[in-house]
């Protein structure tokens, strides 16, 4: 299986800062990878596919890129409605697995 | 609108089985496959398996092979996910959801349902 490792797991922020989360692949996986925004009590939302590409309707302040083992989540001016929990996920081999995730807090 | 809904909270014993069910409606539902992810308490997002309801191809996570049957009934645009003898380590929030294109499993998955609470307690 390929194993995708997030980092931070835990990150606090204040509104109006810039975050980065990272998401590491055990081996390549070219750009099939997607990440998602997870609310408590709520479905996960998809926010990127494609390493980079924004889901229609996502706000441009998300933002990801990568390729390969390596990729990055930034969140530009961090809004009251961005604190969640994040994951990435890969879509290039079966399982198609999910990192840890990152719960992302108000500071 | 595209939709997935989700069947209603379960509550088992240990042992019992149970089939859950997920409608998909707005679509053509025997184009697009439907995966299934489980989410334990507190816990992070994990992909259980994947059926293509058109040909009923089906993949299982090694985790959960064996483990639980995924399977669809494309007359009633409907996917399941059953267990033959629950645990009470099933105890979870069980989520279906669609890829964002048809026939493909590239782009990420934009449709979920709503989720299915499954609690296993003796």
């Amino acid at each position: 299986d390929i194993q995708l490792t997030q980092s931070p797991s835990f990150l606090s922020a204040s509104v109006g800062d810039t975050v980065t989360i990272t998401c590491r692949a055990s081996q390549g996986i070219s750009s099939y990878l997607a990440w998602y925004q997870q609310k408590p009590g709520k479905a996960p939302k998809l926010l990127i596919y494609a390493a980079s590409t924004l889901q229609s309707g996502v706000p441009s302040r998300f933002s990801g890129s990568g390729s390969g083992t390596d990729f990055t989540l930034t969140i530009s001016s961090l809004q009251p409605e961005d604190f969640a929990t994040y994951y990435c996920q890969q879509l290039n081999f079966y399982p198609l697995t999910f990192g840890g995730g990152t719960k992302v807090e108000i500071k | 609108e595209v939709q997935l809904v989700q069947s209603g909270a379960e509550v088992k014993k240990p042992g019992e089985s149970l089939k859950i069910s997920c409608k998909g409606s707005g679509y053509i539902f025997t184009n697009y496959w439907i995966v299934w992810v489980r989410q334990m308490p507190g816990k992070g997002l994990e992909w259980m398996g994947i059926i293509y309801p058109g040909d009923s191809d089906t993949r299982y996570s090694p985790s959960f092979q064996g483990q639980v049957t995924i399977s669809a009934d494309k007359s009633i645009s409907t996917a399941y996910l059953q267990w033959s003898s629950l645990k009470a380590s099933d105890t979870a929030i069980y989520y279906c959801a669609r890829p964002g294109r048809a026939a493909m499993i590239t782009y990420g998955m934009d449709v979920w349902g709503q989720g299915t609470t499954v609690t296993v307690s003796s």
